[in-house]
C-alpha cells in the first residue's frame, strides 16, 4: 500500500532562518510524483513544490527546495530565509495514475 | 471555472440527519477526489473519480458514506444519518494529469450537534 509519513507534527524555525521538513513515503511504483501542500489558517490548500520521480534533480521554487532520494524513499522540503507568512501546515502528497495519499501533516511556526 | 468551487462552505446539522456536499471541478479535470480533514489533522483519502467512475472507494469510511460524479463535472459527497464523529472540513480536489498534482476547493466545514 501507497502511505505517506511525516513524522514531525510540528516545526518551528526563527524568522531569516532555514527549516527542513521530513517526508517518507512507500510505494511499489516506478512512476510518480511528489508535491508540497500549504495549508494556511484560511484552510486553502496551495501547491508549493512538485517532484517527478523520474528526475533526479531536485525541484527549487524560489525560497522553497527538496532533497529527493528515491532509494530511500525521502522527500523533504528546506524553507530558507523564513517568514512569517511561510506559517501554516505543511502536507507532503503522493500521486501515482488514480492514486493520491496525503501525510499527516507538519505544523510550522515561524518565530519573529 | 476557475477554481475548484464546493458548496456549502459551512453546514450544522442535527445528528441523525443526512447531508449533501457538492464540488464543482474546474472544467476539462478529469480526476475529482475527496478527502476529509478532522481538526488539527490530515487528509484522509475517502474516494477518487475518474470521469464519473470510481475507481478507489477504499477511503468511505462506513456505509452511511456515498458519492457521485455526473460525467467530468459535478460530484456529491452524501452522509446519511450523521454522527458527531462526522464533524469535520470535506476537501474535495481536482486535476487534469497525475503530473499537475490537484486543485483544491475551500472545502465544506460540517459540523454535527
Amino acid at each position: 500500500a501507497q502511505t505517506v509519513t511525516q513524522s514531525q507534527p510540528e516545526m518551528s524555525v526563527q524568522e531569516a532562518e532555514t527549516v527542513t521538513l521530513s517526508c517518507t513515503y512507500d510505494t511499489s511504483e516506478s512512476d510518480y510524483y511528489l508535491f508540497w501542500y500549504k495549508q494556511p489558517p484560511s484552510r486553502q490548500m496551495i501547491l508549493v513544490i512538485r517532484q517527478e520521480a523520474y528526475k533526479q534533480q531536485n525541484a527549487t521554487e524560489n525560497r522553497f527546495s527538496v532533497n529527493f532520494q528515491k532509494a530511500a524513499k525521502s522527500f523533504s522540503l528546506k524553507i530558507s530565509d523564513s517568514q512569517l507568512g511561510d506559517a501554516a501546515m505543511y502536507f507532503c502528497a503522493y500521486r501515482s495514475e488514480g492514486l493520491g495519499r496525503f501525510g499527516a501533516g507538519t505544523r510550522l511556526t515561524v518565530k519573529p | 471555472g476557475a477554481g475548484v468551487s464546493q458548496s456549502p462552505s459551512n453546514k450544522v446539522t442535527e445528528k441523525g440527519k443526512d447531508v449533501e456536499l457538492r464540488c464543482d471541478p474546474i472544467s476539462g479535470h478529469t480526476a475529482l477526489y475527496w478527502y476529509r480533514q478532522r481538526l488539527g489533522q490530515g487528509l484522509e483519502f475517502l474516494i477518487y473519480f475518474q470521469g464519473n467512475s470510481a475507481p478507489d472507494k477504499s477511503g468511505l469510511p462506513s456505509d452511511r458514506f456515498s458519492a457521485e460524479r455526473t460525467g467530468e463535472s459535478v460530484s456529491t459527497l452524501t452522509i446519511q444519518r450523521t454522527q458527531q464523529e462526522d464533524s469535520a472540513v470535506y476537501l474535495c480536489a481536482s486535476s487534469s494529469q497525475v503530473s499537475y498534482g490537484y486543485t483544491f476547493g475551500s472545502g465544506t466545514r460540517l459540523t454535527v450537534v
